[in-house]
Order: C-alpha cells, then structure tokens, then sequence
C-alpha cells in the first residue's frame, strides 16, 4: 500500500521569502513522486516528478524537489516565492504495478499556500 | 490540442436524481480515470480504465458507474445522486500504465446535490 502525508495543510510567506512544503511518503515499491498544483478553481497542474533518476528534481516556476529515501521524504522548495504562487499543491505518490493496472496515483491532502506582499 | 476536456463545469441536482459525467482525451492516451475532490482529503480515484475495453473500481466506487466508450472517451454516471456525492470531479488521462507517466487533468465539474 502506498500513501502520502503533507505535513503542514496551510502555508503562509511573505513574497519573495523562500518557500517550503513538505511531504513524506510510503510505498511498497519503488515510487515515482510527483507535485501537482492547483490555482482556484482550475484543474490540476504538474509542477515536476521524481522516476528514480537524479534525486534533485527542477520544476516548472522556479520551484524544485528533493527525492530522500532514508527520510522518504519529497519536500517541495522555492528560493523567493511570487504572488502568483498562491494555490493548493499536492504531493503524489505513484508505485509500479506489473498488471496492466494504469498508473495509480494516490494523493496527499494538499498544503494551501499564502503569498503575502 | 485540447487535452482533457469536461463537461458540465457545474451541475446542481436534486437528491435521487440521476446524471452522467462526460470526459474527453485528444492526446492517445490508453489510460483514463475519475476522481473526486473533497476539503482536505486531495483527490480519490473513483474508478479507472487502463486500456480501452476495460474499468476497474478505485478507492471510493460506490454509486458511480463508468463506460469507456473509446479510447478517447470515458463517463461516469450517478445513477441516484446523494448530498454525499457533493463534490469537485476530475477527469485524467495517461499514456501509459508505469508509474512514471504523468496524469493530465481536465478542469473539473463541480457537483451539487440538494
């Protein structure tokens, strides 16, 4: 079974501060992971992923994610945070099933971040 | 190219009324599938289809049902809508079943049921 914890629900930062959300995962197998964001009432949009190359991975806008198995750990980062940043991110874990099964995705419970000027 | 396409975006239906949930890909994607969005729980998957042909039940699958018309196209039906089915609902598509393909989400259909 796979699942996924985002550790903080809301996040508040003043523009241009770093930004951090955090997330910790679990898998039986060998996990791609991936963050989605989501501006208001809009569908959901991939912001980078993680399939066992570099554990360093760089996203669209600026942000980025480090892939740590000792921690499982997948926290997302971005140097100087910008208004237009204000939306719901998710945290996805995705495991390798050899039976035809698509690709099952299972989702943190999303951390909503604030941009204040 | 249009990606994933849903309609309607918003829909308010009466408790035990009935409705379907049109979902379309433009991308050749073998795989498809529904979620639903409620406050703080992300998206759980309602039903999938991997490949044409086939559906299979998610996490929460009761009181949907789903037809893969063909690879392109695939809705999800109410057949007695209930106010517990209030919710968001997103459409995605893959390209293939390994983990490290991506889903593209269409827009969502916001659903409310008095």
């Amino acid at each position: 079974a796979q699942s996924v914890t985002q550790l903080d629900s809301h996040v508040s930062v003043s523009e241009g501060t770093p930004v951090l959300l955090r997330c910790n995962y679990s898998s039986s197998y060998s996990p791609s992971l991936f963050w989605y964001v989501q501006h208001p009432n809009k569908g959901l949009q991939l912001l980078l992923k993680y399939t066992s190359a570099a554990t360093l991975v760089k996203g669209i806008n600026g942000f980025e994610a480090e892939f740590k198995k000792s921690e499982t750990s997948f926290h997302l980062t971005k140097p100087s945070a910008h208004m237009s940043d204000a939306a719901e991110y998710f945290c996805v874990v995705s495991d390798f099933r050899n039976n035809n099964a698509g690709n099952m995705l299972t989702f943190g419970g999303g951390t909503r971040l604030m941009v204040k000027p | 190219n249009a990606g994933v396409t849903q309609t309607p975006k918003f829909q308010v239906l009466k408790t035990g009324q009935s409705m379907t949930l049109q979902c379309a890909q433009d991308m050749n994607h073998n795989s498809m599938y529904w979620y639903r969005q409620d406050p703080g729980m992300g998206l759980r998957l309602i039903y999938y289809s991997a490949s044409e042909g086939t559906t299979d039940k998610g996490e929460v699958p009761n009181g949907y049902n789903v037809s893969r018309l063909n690879k392109r196209e695939f809705s999800l039906r109410l057949e007695s809508a209930a106010p517990s089915q209030t919710s968001v609902y997103f459409c995605a598509s893959s390209g293939r079943g390994g983990s490290s393909y991506e889903q593209y989400f269409g827009p969502g259909t916001r659903l409310t049921v008095t």
